[in-house]
């Protein structure tokens, strides 16, 4: 089953408004939760990523709210560009995983119309 | 410095084939991962490895198997390719284990008829 559960599947926003996308997960020894962003016929790349430890982050028009009682994180958007449309996803792992393997989400897929 | 790169782009089999998909990477990295992502299912982990020699089972194992003799590469083996197999498989890298980001090669998209 899915250890990361990720929302909505897809959305559409306007130029200049703002993408929220939800995360949640239940395993408690997870303590890091990277976003990857992903367009067409790429890889997926890393965005942002935020530790447990800070309730926020914020690189740029990207932030992660991070609500640790709730289990919740989130990625907001802020006034959202053509050049965001892309596939979103949410990940987590746990630094007791000396793999490194990471847990993602479903993905979230992003347009921006102009 | 090309990164993570992956071979073929693209790969039509039968059922019943088997193929390998090629993996390289240049930037020195100790773990590497193998992923294939189904549409609405994300990334799922199919095998990994922390060097040369070392390698072990993901989530989605079944049907696969890899190797690491370099450090450099990480061939995935399909062996009697099912539909099941149909999927966008992507390669990673990572520095280490801590560093936590990963590396993502292009892809290859892999259909089986």
């Amino acid at each position: 089953q899915q250890q990361v559960k990720q929302s909505p599947q897809s959305l559409i926003v306007q130029k200049g408004g703002i993408s929220i996308i939800n995360c949640a997960y239940e395993n408690t020894a997870f303590d890091y939760f990277p976003w990857y962003q992903q367009f067409p016929g790429k890889g997926p790349a890393l965005l942002i990523a935020i530790r447990p430890d800070v309730s926020e982050k914020k690189e740029g028009r990207f932030t992660i709210s991070f609500n640790k009682s709730a289990k919740q994180f989130s990625l907001h958007i802020m006034d959202s560009q053509p050049g965001d449309s892309a596939t979103y996803f949410c990940a987590a792992t746990s630094s007791t995983d000396s793999w490194g393997k990471l847990q993602f989400g479903a993905g979230t897929q992003v347009v921006v119309t102009p | 410095n090309a990164g993570v790169t992956q071979t073929p782009k693209f790969r039509i089999l039968k059922i019943g084939q088997s193929m390998t998909l090629q993996c390289t990477q240049d930037m020195n990295h100790n773990y590497m991962y193998w992923y294939r992502q189904d549409p609405g299912m994300g990334l799922k982990l199919i095998y990994y490895s922390v060097g040369a020699g070392i390698t072990d089972k993901g989530e989605v194992p079944n049907g696969y198997n890899v190797s690491r003799s370099t450090t450099e590469d990480f061939p995935l083996r399909l062996e009697l390719a099912a539909p099941s197999q149909t999927s966008v498989y992507f390669c990673a890298s990572s520095w280490t284990s801590r560093t936590y980001e990963q590396y993502f090669g292009p892809g290859t998209r892999l259909t089986v008829t």
